[in-house]
């Protein structure tokens, strides 16, 4: 199994600011993976965090806006940037192992909240 | 399109009753599916995970899930739920190219 942790726990971010999420996992990893999850609503996936390359973002997602890190097996960060009310939600951090078969962990989330 | 949709979005039940939680999915490929529980305060985590073979499974804490082909669900269940069972619980499918998307999510509420 693996556990997974995430910095902060919570912000109240001012609209225009930046913010930056960290991800730690406890075990080497293959793939890690952020998720979104608006009020009220499911978990969407931002992006898949390639180690030492470009992360793969869904659409709807650019590099601009949500920039993401992953200089090792276990580490990733996730950067909101410009911040609008828009982006208020909880973002997910999340590993699992190269099959299908493999479970899929989660960290605890980061509530933002922009004012 | 693939997707998963679930049926109700908060249900309320007493102690000891019987609960049915209900997922239906738009897939073509190959059906891999998960249901997650997220307790108040805590990560979200496996319950069961269906992928083939015998399509009931047994996950963790007497939960049950039943995959029906012709229905395209997979519904969650358990016979008698207890208070700590209240939680959130997001039906799952799993698209290939370790890409997973998920349910709305049912949020359980249990009486004591």
């Amino acid at each position: 199994s693996a556990v997974i942790s995430q910095k902060p726990s919570r912000d109240i971010c001012q609209r225009g600011t930046s913010l930056t999420i960290q991800c730690q996992v406890d075990s080497q990893v293959t793939m890690m993976f952020w998720y979104r999850q608006q009020p009220g609503q499911s978990l969407t996936l931002i992006a898949t965090a390639n180690q030492g390359s470009e992360a793969t973002y869904e659409s709807g997602f650019v590099i601009d806006k949500f920039p993401i890190s992953r200089p090792n097996l276990t580490f990733s960060t996730l950067t909101v940037s410009n911040m609008s009310p828009e982006d208020s939600s909880i973002y997910l951090c999340s590993a699992t192992g190269l099959s299908s078969t493999d479970t899929q962990y989660f960290g605890p989330g980061t509530r933002l909240t922009v004012l | 399109a693939q997707s998963v949709s679930q049926h109700n979005h908060h249900v309320i039940l007493s102690e000891a009753a019987s609960l049915e939680l209900g997922c239906n999915y738009s897939y073509g490929g190959t059906v891999n599916l998960f249901w997650y529980v997220q307790y108040p305060g805590q990560h979200l985590q496996l319950l069961l995970k269906y992928f083939s073979g015998d399509p009931l499974v047994k996950g963790i804490k007497g939960f049950e899930a039943e995959f029906i082909k012709s229905k395209f669900s997979f519904n969650l269940r358990k016979p008698s739920v207890q208070w700590s069972d209240t939680a959130e619980y997001f039906c799952a499918l799993y698209t290939g190219g370790f890409k997973t998307i998920f349910g709305a999510g049912t949020r359980l509420f249990v009486k004591a």
